[in-house]
């Protein structure tokens, strides 16, 4: 059985530090890793996938890794804002029958 | 192509009533996943679909909860005689394919009151 851990549960940052979330998983059999984040009280909004093949994936100031035989993921955020506060899950897509697998999230607070 | 649409999404349902949430996956894609995100905590996989079929309901609670994709028409999540610790959010995903990437909606919140 699949188990997605996140690491750490809470963060408090100053505006401007580059800052690293962690996700590992326990079954290296997967599809693809995503990253989300979700503002209190909506819904998931992708920020990067990363297919199994794959090491690392880019967009704007985020940078995820994948290292699929350690089982861990890092989701690197460079120049922080106050505008990137919110909670970041990790989600692992299996390969038993396509479900994914979402970690509890990292609550990333970024104080101006 | 619109994304996946879900509705409503805000439910409020007296104890004892049903909830009917409604999933309308994006064009072309026929594998639907339903997750369940309890207050503070992360999505809990619940039940795949794909047309007609239920492929895997491992994280379905046993009773009172039921879920279809029919033929024609959106996936339904179904809850029967809703109790308080039903509230949560549920999300919905769908995908092309079981190894392709699964777009997800914006959820129903379901308070039950």
């Amino acid at each position: 059985k699949q188990e997605v851990t996140q690491i750490p549960a809470a963060l408090s940052v100053p505006e401007g530090e580059n800052l690293v979330l962690n996700c590992s998983f326990t079954d290296s059999a997967i599809y693809n890793l995503q990253w989300f984040r979700q503002d209190p009280g909506k819904g998931l909004t992708s920020l990067l996938l990363i297919q199994s093949s794959q090491r690392e994936q880019t967009s704007g100031r985020l940078n995820a890794s994948l290292d699929k035989s350690s089982g861990r993921s890092t989701l690197y955020i460079a120049a922080s804002q106050p505008g990137d506060s919110a909670t970041y899950l990790c989600a692992v897509r299996g390969t038993n029958a396509g479900k994914s697998t979402f970690g509890d999230g990292t609550t990333l607070t970024v104080k101006p | 192509n619109a994304g996946v649409m879900q509705n409503p999404r805000h439910l409020v349902r007296r104890r004892g009533q049903e909830a009917r949430l409604r999933c309308s996956p994006m064009k072309g894609h026929s594998h639907v996943y339903w997750y369940r995100q309890l207050p503070e905590e992360g999505l809990k996989f619940m039940v795949y679909l794909q047309k007609e079929n239920i492929i895997d309901e491992s994280g379905m609670p046993k009773e009172r909860f039921s879920a279809e994709f029919p033929k024609e028409g959106p996936s339904i999540l179904r809850i029967q005689q809703v109790v308080r610790g039903d509230s949560a959010a549920y999300f919905c995903a769908s995908s092309p394919g079981a190894s392709t990437e699964a777009f997800f909606g914006q959820g129903t919140r379901l308070t039950v009151v």
